[in-house]
Formats: C-alpha cells, structure tokens, sequence
C-alpha cells in the first residue's frame, strides 16, 4: 500500500504569492491532518478533517491558511497570501485508528 | 529497531497524585515534542524542546539530548487530564519525526 504522499516536496515562493500542497492520505484512512513543522514551534495542527469534514482549523491559522478535502483520497492547503514566516515543513498524516502515517512533508521557502 | 520507547504504555492515578512519562531514544535527537491526543483525535503540543526543561501549569518538560531522554512530569492530576501522551523526537540530520507509542493515561477520582 501506498503511505500518505505530499507534493511538491519543495516550493520557494515570493512574497504575496498563493501557494497550494496538495496531500493524498492512505486509501481508507477517514482522518487527515496537516501540521506546520518549523524549528521554533515544533509540530502545530493547522487543520484535521474526519471523513472530509472539518473538525478543527487550527485557530491560529485561520488568516491565511485553507485547507479543504475535496475527496476522501486528496487534500490541498492553500496559503494565500504567504509570508516569510511560513518557511517551514508541511506535513500531511491520515489515520485509521490510532497510528498516525506521516508524509515526506513539503518545505516551503517564502522569500 | 525503534529509536524512541516511551513508558509507560499505560499509566492510572488517582486525583492529586503525580507521575512522569518517560521516552528513551537510541540516537542522539535534536529536539523533542510531547503531545496530546484530543477528543477528536488530533495532536495537540504541549512542549517542544531542544535543551533544557519547560514547564507549563502542572506540567513539566526535560530533554538531554547527550543522556537520550526526556520525561513528562505531571503533578496534581486531573480527571480531564486523561487521555494518550506521545513523544515524538526530532532527528539530528534531517529533522524527521519519530514518535513514541504512546502512553494512556487514566485518573480516577
């Protein structure tokens, strides 16, 4: 089986720029999270959807991040417009159960 | 083999009391993060560290990364305070994510 694949893998965009990851979850996995890594902060939840509904956004990150999950098999976070404190890693992880699988993460570079 | 073993895989107290989580690495980590898992099944952090301790109302945070450890210290437990902690440790080089197992935590009145 295929585990949860992000893309791209890296972005580097200007300033102002809309920028869309996308995330495919583990086939039959109901939830799929993203979280924000940076060196700072760590892990941060940004968004979580169970069966493509979305339970939280994160709060904080409400501004200029949208994630929406359009099928049960793909999901996409749109950060509009970035910023260079969004330079970080981006990470997708779906679950069946308990077992969170993670992604490779995209890392993303706002200059 | 595993890189990070959290203990314990279970943990009952009763109201008031205290313990620690503890999770032991097989390599040198970088940093490490403790979370909890909400009602709805996410992640929630409660200490990221890259040295050093944090604390945080009754909960306390340590991480050597030369020993290979970090501990959760929880004092004064409360009923709401139930539920799975994992630690999850940063790796050096590349700064992926390993993840301890996870420890249930149940308080009883």
């Amino acid at each position: 089986d295929a585990g949860v694949t992000q893309t791209p893998r890296h972005e580097v965009a200007e300033k102002g720029q809309t920028i869309i990851l996308k995330c495919e979850p583990v086939s039959g996995h109901n939830d799929l999270f993203w979280y924000r890594q940076t060196k700072i902060q760590g892990l941060e939840l940004l968004s979580y959807f169970r069966s493509k509904s979305l339970m939280e956004d994160g709060g904080a990150f409400k501004d200029r991040f949208k994630a929406e999950m359009l099928n049960s098999s793909f999901s996409t976070l749109k950060i509009q417009p970035t910023e260079p404190k969004d330079s970080a890693v981006y990470l997708c992880a779906s679950s069946l159960r308990d077992t969170l699988y993670f992604g490779e993460g995209s890392r993303l570079i706002v200059v | 083999g595993d890189q990070v073993e959290q203990s314990p895989s279970a943990l009952s107290l009763h109201e008031g009391t205290g313990s620690a989580l503890r999770c032991n690495f097989t390599t040198t980590m970088r940093a490490v993060q403790w979370f909890r898992k909400n009602s709805r099944g996410s992640l929630i952090n409660l200490f990221y560290l890259a040295s050093g301790t944090k604390e945080n109302g009754r909960l306390k945070s340590a991480f050597d990364s030369k020993e290979r450890y970090s501990t959760l210290h929880i004092r004064d437990a409360q009923l709401e305070d139930s539920g799975t902690y994992f630690c999850a440790a940063e790796h050096t080089n590349t700064g992926k994510l390993t993840f301890g197992d996870g420890t249930v935590l149940t308080v009883k009145p």
